[in-house]
């Protein structure tokens, strides 16, 4: 019962464009949305994070867009550059719970 | 500051072997998380500790997984006997509050467990 959902394995944009990498979520008790990157072998780093009583926030070319009706978040990179190019985490806490994470979408950018 | 450390950074052992996986979190860092991903599937919650006290050990898979956070330093997980579906990236995480607002969670590079 996987409740943290990422259902592109991959994503492919050319440098400059938007990357739009997408999360479902199934458990309404999820409070807090968090984006991980991940470089092989390196550990997942914090990118950014929402809360549930908010729809968007914004850091420097990274926006995560939040829709509660529809358990549905997103990660927005503007403009993507080739350094971007890792494996996304997508990831949801319940009141301060432990982090679920999904599978990761590997996000390549090609110069 | 140090980040998170783990040792070893790969192991491969045969089925049935035993494997001490180490974990040094970030100083001041009360709580300290074990997660594991395997097969490039989702990272997937083990169990979490705050200070010596276990938590949260809902994800541990089953009685050969076995963690100890001893004088609430640095923590071990030890599997035994090993089995093949073992394999996988354990991943070891801290952070000085679980308030993710706050006190976003701090990854160690994780080790790289092969059972053959």
């Amino acid at each position: 019962d996987q409740q943290v959902k990422q259902n592109s394995p991959s994503l492919s944009v050319q440098e400059g464009r938007i990357s739009i990498l997408n999360c479902d979520y199934t458990n309404s008790m999820f409070d807090y949305f968090l984006w991980y990157k991940k470089y092989p072998a390196e550990g997942p780093t914090f990118l950014i994070s929402i809360s549930s009583i908010k729809d968007k926030n914004e850091d420097g070319r990274f926006t995560v867009f939040l829709n509660k009706s529809a358990k549905h978040l997103s990660l927005h990179i503007v403009p993507s550059q080739p350094g971007d190019s890792a494996v996304y985490f997508c990831a949801a806490s319940a009141s301060g719970s432990r982090l679920t994470f999904g599978e990761g979408t590997q996000l390549t950018v090609n110069p | 500051e140090a980040g998170v450390t783990q040792f070893p950074s790969h192991s491969v052992i045969e089925k049935g072997q035993t494997v001490t996986l180490r974990c040094d979190p970030i100083s001041g860092h009360d709580n300290l998380y074990w997660y594991r991903r395997v097969m490039g599937k989702e990272i997937k919650f083990l169990l979490h500790f705050v200070k010596e006290s276990k938590q949260d050990e809902s994800g541990m898979p089953n009685n050969r997984f076995l963690a100890e956070r001893t004088g609430g330093t640095y923590s071990t997980l030890k599997v035994q006997p090993a089995e093949l579906e073992d394999s996988g990236v354990y991943f070891c995480a801290s952070s000085k509050q679980a308030i993710w607002g706050i006190s976003p969670l701090h990854f160690g590079n994780g080790t790289r467990l092969t059972v053959t």
